[in-house]
């Protein structure tokens, strides 16, 4: 079975400040996705950003970036210039490419941000 | 983009009695819905898989007389939690994928229903 793992129960930045949270899964699929959510206090999940495994090039949207190593199984999320808006618990989740096959999430860190 | 409607976003029952909440896909076809289950500080668990016209697929230790899933049509899923006691309180989330863009595309999810059983 397929598992995620977030070591980081809570991190904190500085506002303007760059974060990097961790994230290590565990597949033995070659094919399958990658994304970070984020959940606001309104519980609503928001895509962050996604990855697809058979991409070697590091998935960037805006601010947040990812390093996707995958020999090591690590798929960690960088926020550069880090906003109070923010702030949000950050689920990193798997998802096998083959099918319409559902999420696999871990367990999540906590962000605060600190003006 | 697209976007996955739940309702209600927040229900208090009675223990005993039972509570239904819906997911609708509201501008595209979702032939699968996923249920998932969310307690306080912890992390998104999958319930079951609704597929439409079909039964659900329910996880391990999911108890599917408990949670009843229907998925009449493309567009919508509903979960029923029957009987409810104080431990089925929870956070619920369904999410949904596009049919006609594909299976590459992320799923969207509902805004959630906070249940209170008491």
């Amino acid at each position: 079975a397929q598992t995620v793992t977030q070591s980081q129960p809570e991190m904190s930045v500085q506002e303007a400040e760059t974060v990097t949270l961790s994230c290590t899964y565990d597949t033995s699929e070659s094919d399958y996705y990658l994304f970070w959510y984020k959940q606001p206090p309104s519980r609503q999940m928001i895509l962050v950003i996604r990855q697809e495994a058979y991409k070697q090039q590091n998935a960037t949207e805006n601010r947040f970036s990812v390093n996707f190593q995958k020999a090591a199984k690590s798929f960690s999320l960088k926020i550069s210039d880090s906003q109070l808006g923010d702030a949000a618990m950050y689920f990193c989740a798997y998802r096998r490419g083959s099918g319409n096959t559902p999420l696999v999430f871990g367990k999540g860190t906590r962000l605060s941000v600190i003006a | 983009g697209a976007v996955v409607s739940q309702h209600p976003s927040r229900v208090i029952c009675k223990s005993g009695t039972s509570v239904k909440i819906e997911c609708r896909s509201l501008d595209f076809q979702a032939t699968t819905m996923f249920w998932y289950r969310q307690f306080p500080k912890q992390s998104l668990m999958l319930m079951a898989t609704s597929n439409e016209g079909s039964k659900a697929t329910y996880e391990q230790g999911v108890e599917k007389d408990k949670f009843l899933i229907n998925h009449a049509s493309l567009t919508l899923s509903t979960l029923t939690v029957t009987s409810a006691h104080p431990e089925d309180s929870s956070f619920y989330i369904c999410s949904a994928r596009d049919r006609v863009r594909g299976m590459n595309t992320e799923a969207f999810f509902g805004q959630g229903t906070r249940l209170t059983v008491v």
